[in-house]
């Protein structure tokens, strides 16, 4: 069983949209989520973190938790075209270090 | 601020030989991370140093190595390359390898063995 699983995709939403991402995670003891988006042949940048449960807003993204469910998810508003790119969700556990990556999940926003 | 730098872009070798991957962390950053993303794999943890201790290593043979530097830089070294080798390598930094730190990461290193 994976450690971090996100459906690959392509997800494919219109402009304007909302798109939902989903992440699982297989391992109770982790304590912080991450957010990176990956354009292709880039390398990863952080759009959000997420340490509690409930919702964190910034801007135009929203990440949720639900520890009880093993759940995170990262909802982009308005979506827009140069939003089209792969989302990797990552989760570190209590003692520090490394941090797990789902396989991404490719997102499409068509104009 | 200059984030994480790495060298070189791009690396070809042949199978057997070895490879060295070079990454500065952001400055006042004294954890390094290293990550492999092969083709279809994902990104893969492979090393953490801090303090110019190794901390964490994942699931890779012993032919992956490193070191950090008193100047908290890094080096990778990869022998004995294999095909399968072929990837592009990360680099990260975060300020103290807290497990709600922020990890930033490099351009990457893409390196194909041939």
């Amino acid at each position: 069983q994976k450690e971090v699983e996100q459906n690959s995709g392509p997800l494919s939403v219109p402009e304007g949209a909302i798109a939902s991402l989903n992440c699982t995670y297989s391992d109770r003891g982790s304590q912080s989520f991450f957010w990176y988006r990956q354009y292709s042949g880039k390398s990863p940048e952080l759009i959000m973190f997420i340490y509690s449960n409930g919702d964190k807003e910034d801007g135009r993204f929203t990440a949720q938790l639900n520890k009880a469910s093993q759940y995170v998810s990262l909802l982009i508003r308005d979506s827009q075209p140069s939003d089209s790119a792969t989302y990797l969700c990552a989760v570190a556990y209590n003692q520090g270090g490394k941090l797990i990556f789902g396989q991404g999940t490719e997102l499409s926003v068509k104009p | 601020e200059a984030g994480v730098t790495q060298s070189p872009t791009h690396l070809i070798k042949t199978r057997g030989q070895q490879a060295t991957l070079r990454c500065s962390p952001i400055s006042g950053h004294t954890s390094v991370y290293w990550y492999q993303q092969a083709l279809g794999l994902g990104l893969q943890f492979l090393l953490w140093y801090d303090e110019g201790e190794e901390r964490n290593r994942g699931n890779f043979p012993p032919r992956f190595s490193g070191r950090q530097f008193p100047n908290y830089s890094s080096e990778l070294n990869v022998n004995a390359l294999e095909l399968e080798d072929s990837a592009l390598y990360l680099c990260a930094s975060s300020p103290t390898g807290g497990a709600r730190e922020t990890q930033y990461f490099g351009p990457g290193t893409r390196l194909l063995v041939l």
